[in-house]
């Protein structure tokens, strides 16, 4: 099985900074991952498919980058509606299929 | 605009069973494998099991298998989970979702359905 672990556990940032959010997985996924959003009282909502792809419709403030075995989400400038957990998930090497514990980003 | 809808959730006594459905609208349902992925309250994200397009193909997580069956009815474009000897581990909102890939497997999740709460407690 392959484990992702994502740091830092909480980010705690300003609107307008820049957060780093950070993924690595236990063995190579390729570029088999991506990343979701999820607000409290919602359903996770996919930012970013194969590493680096952005869903239709996603602000370009939101990028994703890596490869193999260290992955990366930026978003740019944060927004208020940007506050919120973020999670990884690999479809590299399945089943099973595997999401990382989460990062919260917080309003310092 | 797609849309997933779970539904089914309930209390139920630990060794009981339960059975989720999700009801898929405005995509062509017939052509993407479709998953179901649980999250203890305040907790992270795991996986369930995966339904191929057609039907003919199913993967269960360890903690499930032997456990849980997931089906699908092409006739209705819905989604089920039969839940057989439920734990109280077993605790969770259970998600539908929506693969990225038509008719091939792509296990990224583009669409959610808004959860159904399962509560396994005696």
């Amino acid at each position: 099985e392959i484990v992702l672990t994502q740091s830092p556990a909480t980010l705690s940032l300003s609107p307008g900074e820049r957060a780093t959010l950070s993924c690595r997985a236990s063995q190579s996924v390729g570029s088999y991952l991506a990343w979701y959003q999820q607000k409290p009282g919602q359903a996770p909502r996919l930012l970013i498919y194969d590493a680096s792809n952005r869903v239709t419709g996603l602000p370009p403030r939101f990028s994703g980058s890596g490869s193999g075995t260290d992955f990366t989400l930026t978003i740019s400038s944060l927004e208020p509606e940007d506050f919120a957990v973020y999670y990884c998930q690999q479809r590299f090497n399945w089943p099973p299929i595997t999401f990382g514990g989460g990062t919260k980003v917080e309003i310092k | 605009e797609m849309q997933l809808a779970a539904s089914g959730g309930a209390v139920v006594q630990p060794g009981g069973s339960l059975r989720l459905s999700c009801a898929a609208s405005d995509f062509s349902f017939n052509d993407y494998s479709m998953h179901w992925v649980r999250q203890v309250p305040g907790k992270g994200l795991e996986w369930v099991s995966l339904i191929s397009w057609d039907g003919y193909t199913t993967y269960y997580a360890d903690s499930v298998k032997g456990r849980f069956t997931i089906s699908r009815d092409i006739s209705n474009n819905s989604l089920h989970l039969q839940m057989n000897r439920l734990r109280n581990e077993d605790t969770a909102l259970y998600y539908c979702a929506k693969d990225r890939g038509r008719g091939h497997w792509n296990p990224h999740f583009d669409y959610w359905g808004q959860g159904t709460l399962v509560t396994v407690s005696s």
